[in-house]
């Protein structure tokens, strides 16, 4: 079955310990990417990646890092967590950047 | 940078009722996604829309594209409860990425 897959789904962590939320896609999808999703806001692009070793900042990313050293992963780490991080995040996944997205079930991460 | 809008950002319907949600954006775009995110749960894709003049349609779901007017609309016939739901959509160009909308958060009521 076609789909994006995120660890974990949901994690509380404290302020200033690294965490990493892995996603992992099997649809040979060139483009990933990272996005949150907060109240009245909508889905803010964190980061993106459009191949292997090939990544680049969203809209959104300070205080995130991404790699991709596979085709099929792209994790999203938190050096550094803060509050103003507790927020649903996605992955997502498409052929190529202007193709339709196919997101992960979602990861709620809460920062105390 | 290209921008999108939806109109309304809540809405609360009857059953049995019409209503249409509005998608307007900024630049030229050349595809057009509509999904659907049920409370706590990931999106799922609805429609594509990649030409002007281009209708969709699935169950009571209606969308169309008018890409001379940057606007995308999706009709909702005769809802039910289980519309209820927020439906982004989300536009792209040749050579940018998604943009999403703020959603519109649909509330069906019996």
């Amino acid at each position: 079955e076609a789909q994006v897959t995120q660890n974990p789904r949901y994690l509380i962590t404290v302020t200033g310990k690294k965490l990493t939320v892995t996603c992992s896609q099997n649809m040979n999808h060139e483009y990933m990417s990272w996005y949150r999703q907060d109240p009245g806001l909508g889905l803010r692009q964190i980061y993106y990646s459009m191949n292997v070793e090939v990544t680049d900042k969203g809209d959104v990313p300070e205080g995130y890092k991404v790699s991709r050293k596979e085709k099929r992963n792209f994790p999203l780490i938190l050096e550094s967590p803060s509050p103003n991080q507790t927020s649903l995040y996605f992955c997502a996944s498409s052929l190529w950047m202007n193709t339709e997205a196919f997101f992960g079930q979602g990861t709620r991460l809460t920062v105390v | 940078e290209l921008k999108v809008e939806q109109n309304p950002l809540f809405l609360s319907m009857q059953e049995g009722k019409n209503y249409t949600i509005y998608c307007n954006y900024s630049t030229t775009s050349d595809r057009l996604y509509w999904y659907r995110q049920d409370p706590g749960k990931s999106l799922e894709s609805l429609f594509v829309l990649l030409s002007n003049g281009a209708v969709k349609q699935e169950g009571r779901l209606m969308a169309s594209l008018d890409t001379k007017a940057r606007l995308s609309t999706l009709h909702i016939t005769a809802a039910v409860h289980d519309l209820s739901a927020t439906y982004f959509c989300a536009v792209t160009g040749t050579a940018s990425k998604l943009t999403f909308g703020t959603g519109t958060r649909l509330q069906v009521t019996l």
